[in-house]
């Protein structure tokens, strides 16, 4: 089955960049998501990228692919305090049809 | 134009007993999940729909049954609540973009 391999912690000062990693095996996934969760809520869906991207852009987030390394980025510019949460990475399609898979969350902790 | 709805969004239950969990979507996707999210453990899969008509198991299925009723709703139903399924539960469905609904905390005691 897929595997989806995350970091546990990042840690920024606020008014920097963050990077957030994704790593994966099934190279076949179609879709790429990013997710985040703020602590007692539910999931928001960040963005997503087709496997036929290499890079998504939207406002101060921009999504990075690389297909040969099976490689997925979250960058966040101008990083703030509101964006301390869980983000998970989470990928579908491919040889798992119908099934969306999750990484196991990096918590941002971003310092004034 | 609701998204992913669950119910109930809070439950307590005694060992043993049952319940089911509600999920309904109004977005006509296909795929629907349900996940359980424990501290530490990120998102786990319990079971998937990929279709109307089709479930499969997903990480953790054991103590859970699953019913795809028509293309809108997918229930997760505990036959015999055990305190191993105190977690937080999500439903999710898919067609490309992937939507969640709010989540149910449960607490088996």
């Amino acid at each position: 089955g897929e595997d989806v391999e995350q970091s546990l912690f990042l840690s920024v000062r606020e008014g920097d960049s963050s990077v957030i990693n994704c790593t994966y095996t099934d190279s076949s996934s179609t879709y790429l998501y990013w997710y985040k969760q703020e602590p007692g809520a539910g999931l928001q869906l960040l963005t997503y990228i087709f496997s036929n991207m290499d890079m998504k852009q939207d406002q101060r987030l921009t999504v990075l692919l690389n297909k040969k390394d099976k490689h997925l980025s979250l960058r966040i510019a101008d990083t703030q305090t509101g964006d301390s949460a869980i983000y998970f990475c989470a990928l579908a399609g491919g040889t798992s049809y119908g099934k969306l898979t999750f990484g196991q969350g990096t918590i941002l902790t971003v310092h004034p | 134009n609701a998204g992913v709805t669950q119910t109930p969004k809070f439950q307590v239950l005694k060992t043993g007993q049952s319940m089911t969990l509600q999920c309904a979507q109004d977005m006509n996707h296909n795929s629907m999940y349900w996940y359980r999210q424990d501290p530490g453990m990120g998102l786990r899969l319990i079971y998937y729909s990929a279709s109307e008509g089709t479930t499969d198991k997903g990480e953790v299925p054991n103590g859970y049954n699953v019913s795809r009723l028509n293309k809108r709703e997918f229930s997760l139903r505990l036959e015999s609540a055990a305190p191993s399924q105190t977690s937080v539960y999500f439903c999710a469905s898919t067609l490309g973009e992937a939507f969640f609904g709010q989540g149910t905390r449960l607490t088996v005691v």
